[in-house]
């Protein structure tokens, strides 16, 4: 079973629709990081988000909000209002506690292409 | 600051060469990782390290090799490469359990 998943390959939304991609994770770790990274199409991964596994307060910031849930292992992302810059594909990502210490032992969802159409 | 460089940009190599991709970072972050991400799907790990003169294996670390030497370069070994290493590489720094700084990226093709 996958430790990540991001049922969504591809989406495709008109300019100003709100748009959720979805996360659902799997994890025995009762302390663990969640991460949202941005891949836009000129290739570099840009940091968006950061959950550790004790704070499920939803979080927003501008047109972009996060939906937290441990009951359901999810960690949704939603778009709102959403324009052709936010044409990306976006990663959901896992942190648990690795060998040497410290929360390296990352897994990565293969991600969801997300364009936005004017 | 630089932040996170990786070079070279691109390189194709023949298979059976060796190589290898440099990553060197200048924010004085312990942790380092090297990713490789092919065609339409995730990141996978390949190694990490959280300081000097300490590695360890991640994900898929066959045919790679690494070493940390020093806090600032982490570079990554493909001693003879094959076309299943054709991937896009990218190097990545942090703290522990905060977010991850990536480098550009180095496309490799082995043909």
């Amino acid at each position: 079973a996958q430790k990540v998943t991001q049922a969504q390959t591809e989406i495709s939304v008109v300019e100003k629709e709100d748009v959720t991609l979805d996360c659902v994770y799997e994890t025995r770790d009762t302390t663990y990081y969640l991460f949202w990274y941005k891949q836009p199409p000129s290739g570099e991964l840009v940091f968006l988000i950061r959950r550790n596994s004790f704070d499920e307060q939803n979080e927003i910031s501008g047109r972009y909000s996060w939906n937290f849930q441990k009951s359901t292992s999810s960690f949704n992302f939603t778009i709102t209002a959403s324009q052709v810059v936010d044409s990306a594909v976006y990663f959901c990502a896992l942190s648990e506690r690795g060998n040497s210490g410290g929360y390296q032992k990352v897994t990565f969802g293969i991600g969801t292409k997300l364009q936005v159409i004017p | 600051n630089a932040g996170v460089t990786q070079t070279p940009k691109f390189r194709i190599l023949k298979i059976g060469q060796s190589m290898t991709l440099q990553c060197t970072q200048d924010m004085n972050h312990n942790y380092m990782y090297w990713y490789r991400q092919d065609p339409g799907m995730g990141l996978k790990l390949i190694y990490y390290s959280v300081g000097a003169g300490i590695t360890d294996k991640g994900e898929v670390p066959n045919g790679y090799n690494v070493s940390r030497s020093t806090t600032e370069d982490f570079p990554l070994r493909l001693e003879l490469a094959a076309p299943s290493q054709t991937s896009v590489y990218f190097c990545a720094t942090g703290e522990s359990s905060y977010e991850q700084y990536f480098g550009p990226g180095t496309r490799l093709t082995v043909t």
